[in-house]
């Protein structure tokens, strides 16, 4: 069984500044998914980003990039010029990517707050 | 549009009651998903269905029991042998060709009055 672990529970930036949520995972699989998701107040969710892991070229999306380090199994999300709209609850998730309609298995999430 | 949509977005229900939660996509997706989140906490796995007419129980199955009679349509119902359905449910939907990334719907809030 997989686990994914967030050891930040809360976390705060200032406005225009960058921050780095962590995640870390557990698995025997080779091939695999790695997602991070971001709620909102509206507590819809939202995909941030995707790596595959067996991709050695760490994912990026505008302002969001990610750190896949495949043998540590640690998968840490940057924000880069945070904006006061990136604050929300983040969520790190795995699956595996040999199974139709697998399971994500989800972190317990890191509540980001940007100051203004 | 393509999406999930789920109704109600909030729902009231007396004791002792069943009640179903909807949810349908038209992203021609084969596998859905039901979450319950509590406040400030992270999303635990009800049922999920990769086909049609089969289900898989998740991590929280007890009292809750669901359908998957049409590729679009997945309903949860919430019976009353669920001893604390007071959360806010999520529905997912996903592809094996889209990197089995989950769409998520808007969900619906459920208090148990």
């Amino acid at each position: 069984a997989q686990t994914v672990t967030q050891s930040q529970p809360e976390m705060s930036v200032q406005e225009a500044e960058t921050v780095t949520l962590s995640c870390t995972y557990d698995t025997s699989e080779n091939n695999y998914y790695l997602f991070w998701y971001k709620q909102p107040p509206s507590r819809q969710m939202i995909l941030v980003i995707r790596q595959e892991a067996y991709k050695q070229q760490n994912a990026t999306e505008n302002r969001f990039s990610v750190n896949f380090q495949k043998a540590a199994k640690s998968f840490s999300l940057k924000i880069s010029d945070s904006q006061l709209g990136d604050t929300a609850m983040y969520f790190c998730a795995f699956n595996p990517a040999e199974t139709s309609g697998s399971r994500l298995t989800f972190g317990e999430g890191t509540q980001l707050t940007v100051n203004p | 549009d393509g999406g999930i949509t789920q109704s109600p977005k909030y729902l009231f229900r007396k004791e002792g009651q069943n009640v179903t939660l909807s949810c349908e996509q038209n992203l021609n997706h084969d596998a859905m998903y039901w979450y319950r989140q509590d406040p400030g906490q992270g999303l635990r796995l009800i049922y999920y269905s990769q086909i049609v007419n089969d289900f898989q129980k998740g991590d929280i199955a007890e009292g809750y029991s669901v359908s998957r009679e049409k590729k679009e349509s997945f309903p949860l119902t919430v019976t009353s042998a669920q001893k604390n359905p007071t959360a806010f449910y999520l529905c997912a939907s996903s592809s094996a060709s889209s990197y089995n990334e989950q769409f998520f719907g808007p969900g619906t809030r459920l208090t148990v009055l």
